[in-house]
C-alpha cells in the first residue's frame, strides 16, 4: 500500500537532548513536508523539501533541522534550540510543481513530549 | 500573506442534525486552490475536497456538501444527517498562486462533537 509512514507514533525526550522524527513515503513524491500542531492551534508549516538535496525553511524552523538525502525520506531533527518543542508533528507529501492541484498526504503523526 | 479563519472552535450536535462547518479565507492571489481536511482521533489528516478559485460550482459528495463563494470568501462545509463517525477536528486551508511548489494555510481548526 502506498502511504507516509511516521515513527515513532510516541516519544519522549529529555530537556535538552535533540531527539530525530522519522518520515517515510512510497508515493512517488517530490515534495515532502513538516507541520506542528499545537492544542487549539491549525498546522504550521516548519520545514519543505522540494527535490532531493534541497529544503526551505517554513514559518517556524528555529530549533529544528531536516535533511532530504533520499527522495523517500525527510527526516526532522528536534534540536535543543527549541523553546518549546512538545506538539504533535505531522509529515506530508505531494507530487512537485503541482500548485494547489493536487492534495498533500499527510502521515499519522509523532507525538513529542519533552519531560 | 494569506489567512484562513475557521471562526467556530467547537460544536457539539445530536445525531442526524445537519451542521456546517464556516471557513473564510484572504489571499491577493486570483488562482487559489481551497482544501479540507478531517483530523479524527487517531491524528491522521484526511484528504476531503479540493477547489480551485475559477470554479464556484457547489459540490456534494454522499452526505458532505461544500459551497463556494468568492463574493464573501467562504468555503463552508455542510454535513447532512451527522454520525457519531463524524466527530473530528476539521481544517480548511488555502495554497495561493500557481508557483511550483505548494505550501498550506491552515485554519485553526473546528473541533466537531456529534452524541448519539
Amino acid at each position: 500500500d502506498g502511504g507516509i509512514t511516521q515513527s515513532p507514533k510516541y516519544l519522549f525526550r529529555k530537556e535538552g537532548q535533540n531527539v530525530t522524527l522519522s518520515c517515510e513515503q512510497n508515493l512517488n513524491h517530490d515534495a515532502m513536508y513538516w507541520y506542528r500542531q499545537d492544542p487549539g492551534q491549525g498546522l504550521r508549516l516548519i520545514y519543505y523539501s522540494q527535490i532531493v538535496n534541497d529544503f526551505q525553511k517554513g514559518d517556524i524552523a528555529e530549533g529544528y533541522s531536516v535533511s532530504r538525502e533520499k527522495k523517500e525520506s525527510f527526516p526532522l531533527t528536534v534540536t535543543s534550540a527549541q523553546k518549546n518543542p512538545t506538539a504533535f508533528y505531522l509529515c506530508a507529501s505531494s507530487p512537485r510543481g503541482s500548485g494547489g492541484r493536487n492534495e498533500q498526504f499527510f502521515g499519522p503523526g509523532t507525538r513529542l513530549t519533552v519531560l | 500573506a494569506q489567512k484562513v479563519t475557521q471562526a467556530q472552535t467547537e460544536i457539539s450536535v445530536v445525531e442526524k442534525e445537519d451542521v456546517t462547518l464556516d471557513c473564510v479565507y484572504e489571499t491577493r492571489d486570483t488562482t487559489y486552490y481551497l482544501f479540507w481536511y478531517k483530523q479524527p482521533p487517531s491524528g491522521e489528516l484526511v484528504f476531503l475536497i479540493r477547489r480551485n478559485s475559477f470554479d464556484e460550482q457547489n459540490e456534494i459528495s454522499g452526505r458532505y456538501s461544500w459551497n463556494f463563494q468568492k463574493s464573501t470568501s467562504s468555503f463552508n462545509f455542510t454535513i447532512t444527517a451527522s454520525q457519531v463517525v463524524d466527530s473530528a477536528v476539521y481544517f480548511c486551508a488555502l495554497i495561493g498562486g500557481e508557483s511550483g511548489y505548494s505550501t498550506l494555510t491552515f485554519g485553526k481548526g473546528t473541533m466537531l462533537l456529534v452524541s448519539p
